[in-house]
Parts: C-alpha cells; structure tokens; sequence
C-alpha cells in the first residue's frame, strides 16, 4: 500500500524557515518523481515545486521560485522543500504527491499534508 | 505560464442530473489533462488522466473528453457521495497548473 507522511509543518515567524518531509512507502520510491502541492481556503491547489526520479528535474512555482529548494534522498526513501524568506501568503496545508512517472505526469497518490502557518 | 480556468466555480444539481464541468486552458495541452475530486475534508483523489482514461477504481458515471484547450468532466448521473470540488490540471511540463476549482453540491 503506497503511503505518504508529510512532516516539518508549524508556526513561523515571517521571514523565517521551515523543512518539510515526505516519507513514502509501499512503492519503488526511486522509480518516480514526487511533488510538494499546497492549499488554501481561498486559492484552491497550487502546485509548488517536483524532482523528477534521479533529481535531474526540478522545476517550482513562480511564487516560490528562489525561496524554496527541493530535494530527495533516494536512500531513505524521502523527499524535502526547504522554505525560507516566508511570508504570509505561504500560510497552507502542504500536501507531498506521487508522480505517476518519472517526470511530470499525473498524482496518484497524496499525503494527509502538513500546516505551515506564517505569522508573527 | 498556461492558465487553466474552470466554469461554473460552483453549481447544485439534484441527485440523478448530468453534471458537466468545464476546464480550459490559454494554449493548446494536447490530452496532458487530469481530474481530480476533493471531498470535504479530505484529500484529492485522482479521477481521470490524459483527459479522458478513467483512473482504476472510479466509478463509470464520470467521464472526461477533450484535447487541446477544451475539456469536460462529466457525472452522468450525480449521486450523493458525488459532493466534492474538482479540478482540473495540466501536466508534462512544469508548472503543473490546477484550475480554480469547481464545487458541486446536491439541490
């Protein structure tokens, strides 16, 4: 059964840093890319950033594009986002997705998500 | 970037209506489309992908069609348990967009 744990979510200042964690299980972890999607009440789900299977792919969102960094440890069957400089708009429920594929393709299985919340 | 943009962002229909949602995207995205449906609550589920294959496990009452910029997602016969928003999103080249969100409810 393929499983997905985000962990890392919190209270930030603004400014401030969080590391997010996937944990995943019950597939080949090394055979797919992964993704970080996140949600808010009023702006529906934004996709934020994917590493492809081998990490030779790595594309975000515009609106984290030089704040955030993905990455992945193949070994330990995980992948990261790395948030810094947040801001308030990056207060959300932060989902970890499976990519069908090795690259861009569609999510077939998502974590329960972690709550990042950003405020002083 | 592709936008993506769904309509209606919200509609009620009763139980047995055919429901049909509408996603379209600024340029042309081939069939890299996929549906998903989030109940309240929960967590999105994947329902149809390259636009119009049916995701294992999902129930033969939804359907999708379309290529290029025009798409829909259509419940032939809306069942209770069918109250979720869904939204549609383009893939095979980053950023991987998700359309607004539509939210069906039952009259």
């Amino acid at each position: 059964e393929v499983q997905l744990v985000e962990s890392g979510g919190g209270l930030v200042q603004p400014g401030g840093s969080l590391r997010l964690s996937c944990a995943a299980s019950g597939f080949t972890f090394d055979d797919y890319a992964m993704h970080w999607v996140r949600q808010t009440p009023g702006r529906g789900l934004e996709w934020v950033s994917g590493i492809s299977w081998k990490s030779g792919s790595i594309a975000y969102a515009d609106s984290v594009k030089g704040r955030f960094t993905i990455s992945r440890d193949n070994v330990k069957n995980s992948f990261y986002l790395q948030m810094n400089s947040l801001s308030p708009e990056d207060t959300a429920l932060y989902y970890c997705a499976k990519d069908a594929g090795g690259g861009w393709s569609r999510f077939d299985y998502w974590g329960l998500g972690t709550l990042v919340t950003v405020s002083s | 970037d592709i936008q993506m943009t769904q309509s209606p962002s919200s509609l009620s229909a009763f139980v047995g209506d055919r429901v049909t949602i509408t996603c379209r995207a600024s340029q042309d995205i081939s069939n890299y489309l996929a549906w998903y449906q989030q109940k309240p609550g929960k967590v999105p589920r994947l329902l149809i992908y390259a636009a119009s294959t049916l995701q294992s496990g999902v129930p033969s009452r939804f359907s999708g069609s379309g290529s290029g910029t025009d798409f829909t997602l259509t419940i032939s016969s809306l069942q209770p348990e069918d109250v979720a928003t869904y939204y549609c999103q383009r893939y095979n080249i980053a950023p991987l967009t998700f359309g607004g969100g539509t939210k069906v409810q039952i009259k």
